[in-house]
């Protein structure tokens, strides 16, 4: 089967700038998560969806950061307006079965 | 809340030798448990995972954990490290029931020397 698909792999843009990140699940994968990954950091859990729905947004930079997930497949993440220390690998996943299994990740560079 | 300590930062071992990476977690019930591995530029790839049943779980690359409750730790172990073994590793706590949030720990880079 496919994997989890992430685009773009690369962004540089500069501070104040807005940006998007889209992920395409696993087919059947019911769960989606966004993480953040700062270098030299594990991965921090950013949202989480349940098909269409958010369960767990409680990390999400509410002021900044937006993701959907449409018709529970598709999602995009995006910042607006981004700042210098969103610089990070944002990594997208998706689950079934309690196992996770994760994109290559979309590498932002904030200058 | 649960929580992830991994303890070294950096391991450096020679290729050839045994390998012991540490993870302790702190969760209030039975904890799903996880070991992942990262290669410069890549996503996370799973190893092994624990949900339940025997406490020694085997992975894929040779590598096996060993959930021990009374310690609170998941070690992850491999008999014989290759070069190819150089990645960060990451140890990760999942919630039981319900849905699932899963905590990972801050990593241990390994450096494999000839």
């Amino acid at each position: 089967e496919a994997g989890v698909a992430q685009s773009p792999r690369y962004k540089i843009i500069e501070k104040r700038q807005s940006v998007a990140f889209w992920c395409n699940p696993i087919s059947g994968h019911a769960t989606l998560y966004w993480y953040q990954q700062i270098l030299g950091q594990g991965p921090k859990l950013l949202i989480q969806f349940q098909n269409n729905g958010v369960v767990d947004d409680s990390q999400l930079p509410k002021d900044r950061f937006s993701a959907e997930r449409l018709k529970g497949v598709d999602s995009t993440l995006k910042i607006q307006p981004a700042k210098l220390e969103d610089s990070a690998v944002y990594l997208c996943a998706s689950s079934r079965d309690y196992e996770q299994f994760f994109g290559p990740g979309t590498r932002l560079t904030v200058l | 809340a649960q929580s992830v300590t991994q303890p070294d930062i950096h391991i450096t071992v020679s290729e050839g030798a045994s390998l012991e990476l540490r993870c302790n977690y702190s969760y209030g019930a039975t904890p799903y448990l996880f070991w992942y591995v990262q290669s410069p530029g890549q996503g996370l790839q799973l190893l092994l995972k624990y949900f339940s049943g025997d406490t020694l779980v085997q992975g894929i690359k040779g590598f096996e954990a060993e959930f021990k409750r009374s310690q609170s730790s998941f070690n992850l172990r491999k008999p014989s490290v290759h070069w190819s073994d150089a990645a960060e590793y990451f140890c990760a706590v999942g919630t039981s029931g319900g849905y699932q949030k899963v905590t990972f720990g801050t990593g241990t880079k390994l450096q494999v020397i000839p």
